[in-house]
């Protein structure tokens, strides 16, 4: 069965400074997708990233990147010299079977002026 | 283009009352879901479709029913609403994996 872990409940972190979110999963396709979603405190969700599990390049999107790596079953998330506007609520989700989506628990992000 | 849309947004009820979410949405997605969204736990898928006529179970299914007589919508019933179920509703409709969530519905059940 599919799984996502987010073992961070709750990250604080003073403007500026770099920020990593962890997420390991756990599925027994050899075909999966990853995403990242993001929920600020207005509530919506808002998606951010998706990778399959045949593409292991990391990805770069102004400050934000993400480090796919399948020998560890991560898929982690790191914000460079973080914004309070990126204070919210950050979920990763996996997909094995065509677009059945688990979530994890999700990270709070308190970004700190 | 309106996206996906849910109603109502608020929703007070009793014990043992019942009740449909809507959810509808204009991008000709094949897939739709719904999940609830509760303090801690993330989010969790209760039902989801790959298309019309097809409808399959989440993670937390009991109490909820669904149907998908039509691409565009996928109402959630609860047939007798408990107090457990008080939360936060999200309708969300995609393709390929990459899904497109409603701006939510939050259920109070007294």
């Amino acid at each position: 069965a599919q799984k996502v872990t987010q073992a961070q409940t709750e990250i604080s972190v003073v403007e500026k400074e770099d920020v990593t979110l962890d997420c390991v999963y756990e599925t027994r396709d050899t075909t999966y997708y990853l995403f990242w979603y993001k929920q600020p405190p207005s509530g919506e969700l808002v998606f951010l990233i998706r990778r399959n599990s045949f593409d292991e390049q990391n990805e770069i999107s102004g400050r934000y990147s993400w480090n796919f790596q399948k020998s560890t079953s991560s898929f982690n998330f790191t914000i460079t010299a973080s914004q309070v506007v990126d204070s919210a609520v950050y979920f990763c989700a996996l997909s094995e079977a065509r677009d059945k989506i688990i979530f994890g628990k999700g990270t709070r992000l308190h970004i700190l002026p | 283009n309106a996206g996906v849309t849910q109603t109502p947004k608020f929703q007070v009820l009793k014990t043992g009352q019942s009740m449909t979410l809507q959810c509808a949405q204009d991008m000709n997605h094949e897939y739709m879901s719904w999940y609830r969204q509760d303090p801690g736990m993330g989010l969790r898928l209760i039902h989801y479709s790959v298309g019309a006529g097809i409808t399959d179970q989440g993670e937390v299914p009991n109490g909820y029913n669904v149907s998908r007589s039509t691409t565009e919508d996928f109402p959630l019933r609860l047939l007798s609403a408990a107090p457990s179920q008080t939360s936060v509703y999200f309708c969300a409709s995609g393709q390929w994996g990459t899904q497109y969530f409603g701006p939510g519905t939050r259920l109070t059940v007294l």
